[in-house]
Formats: C-alpha cells, structure tokens, sequence
C-alpha cells in the first residue's frame, strides 16, 4: 500500500495567516493527490484534486501543489472559517490512502 | 445536491457483523460514473478505505479487510450498505460512505460519519 505521511499534525495560527501543510508519498504517484477539509460533525469536503486543481466552490485562497511524492496544501490568508482539519488522499490506486491529518487551531 | 447519510447499529458485539446502509438523495446511485465508498476512521488514526461498489456491482474491497467485508447496491431505494463479519475492537471508527468518479477517484462527496463501537 502507499503510505501517506503528512506534517504538521497540528498547528497553531491567526487569521490572515499563510499556512502550508505537507504530504510525502512512499512511492511515486505523479499528480494523484487530494486535499479534504473537515469540521466535527460535517461531511469532509473535497478541496483539491490532481494535486492543484480546484473543485468547484472552494476559494482561491487554498493553493496545492506538488507532484511525484512531495505535494503541498497552502492556504493563503486564513479566514475564521478555515479553522478545521485538512487532510491528503493519494488516488493513485487502490487502496485509496490517506494522510494522518492536519488540525489547524487558532493561536 | 448530493446528500448521503449513514445508517446502522452504534453498538456491536464482539464477532458479530456491522451492517450500515448509505441513503443517496439528489442523484441516482444507478449513475454509472460513480463509485460508491465506505471509509473508516478508528479514533486517533488516520483514515482508511475499506472498499466500494459500482451500481453494477462491481466491488472493489481492501485485501486486508476482503474476507469480512461485503457491499451491496440497492437501487430501488437509492442506497448502498456495507457488511463486516467477524468484528473486533480493532474495528470501533467512524463509518463514511463517499462516492467518487470513476475517472479521477476523488471522493466528491461524503457523509457525516457515524460512530460504531464494537463492545460486549
């Protein structure tokens, strides 16, 4: 299986911030990559797929990037509502793998 | 807009079978792009796919959990349901169904999530 490795696991920031949280896959996966956000009590939601491409609806503020193994979820100025968990899925092949998640938490 | 929600038992005795069902509102599970997902977290951990089905039937289940796991469609009531036999403690998560193209497998669309804890 492609282990997924993501850092941080959590921090702290304040509104208007830039953050950038990282994901390494064990092995090549070439632009297979997607970013979810998720609060308690919601459904994840698909931010990012094929390592930068948006999905419909999410704001231009969330930045990925990356590709082979090393890929990157930036999200440039954080609003109020953007404090949540993000984490990466590699949609490579099966089994689907996931990050270990990122909770971003207000300094 | 696509809407899906878990369903089943929060509780489960040791070596019995989990059995959810995911409703789908908003689209047909009958659509013949999608993939229908299950997906667990066990508290603490990370994420983990167990399988999906395709409203063909066609399943796809991770090898390590195949031989407990089954999935099924049930396209007149626009929902699909997993099966795991033979559980542990090991298997207490959250439980969420997802769909995703079959073309780009990204989970589009998810569920809540709904607690399962396996306990005597």
């Amino acid at each position: 299986d492609i282990q997924m490795t993501q850092s941080p696991s959590s921090l702290s920031a304040s509104v208007g911030d830039r953050v950038t949280i990282t994901c390494r896959a064990s092995e090549n996966i070439d632009n297979s990559l997607a970013w979810y956000q998720h609060k308690p009590g919601k459904p994840p939601r698909l931010l990012i797929f094929f390592a930068s491409l948006f999905q419909r609806g999410v704001p231009s503020r969330f930045r990925g990037s990356g590709s082979g193994t090393d890929f990157t979820l930036t999200i440039y100025s954080l609003q109020p509502e953007d404090f949540a968990t993000y984490f990466c899925q590699q949609s490579f092949r099966t089994p689907f793998t996931f990050g270990g998640g990122t909770k971003v938490e207000i300094k | 807009q696509l809407q899906l929600q878990e369903s089943g038992p929060r509780l489960v005795k040791p070596s019995e079978t989990l059995s959810l069902t995911c409703a789908v509102s908003g689209d047909s599970i009958s659509s013949s792009n999608y993939y229908w997902d299950w997906i667990r977290q066990p508290p603490g951990k990370e994420l983990e796919w167990i399988g999906n089905i395709h409203s063909t039937g066609t399943t796809y289940y991770k090898a390590s959990l195949k031989s407990r796991v089954t999935m099924s469609v049930d396209a007149s009531k626009n929902q699909f349901s997993l099966k795991l036999s033979s559980v542990t403690a090991a298997d207490t998560a959250a439980y969420y169904c997802a769909r995703h193209k079959a073309d780009d497998n990204r989970f589009e669309s998810w569920g809540r999530g709904t607690p399962v804890t396996v306990s005597s």
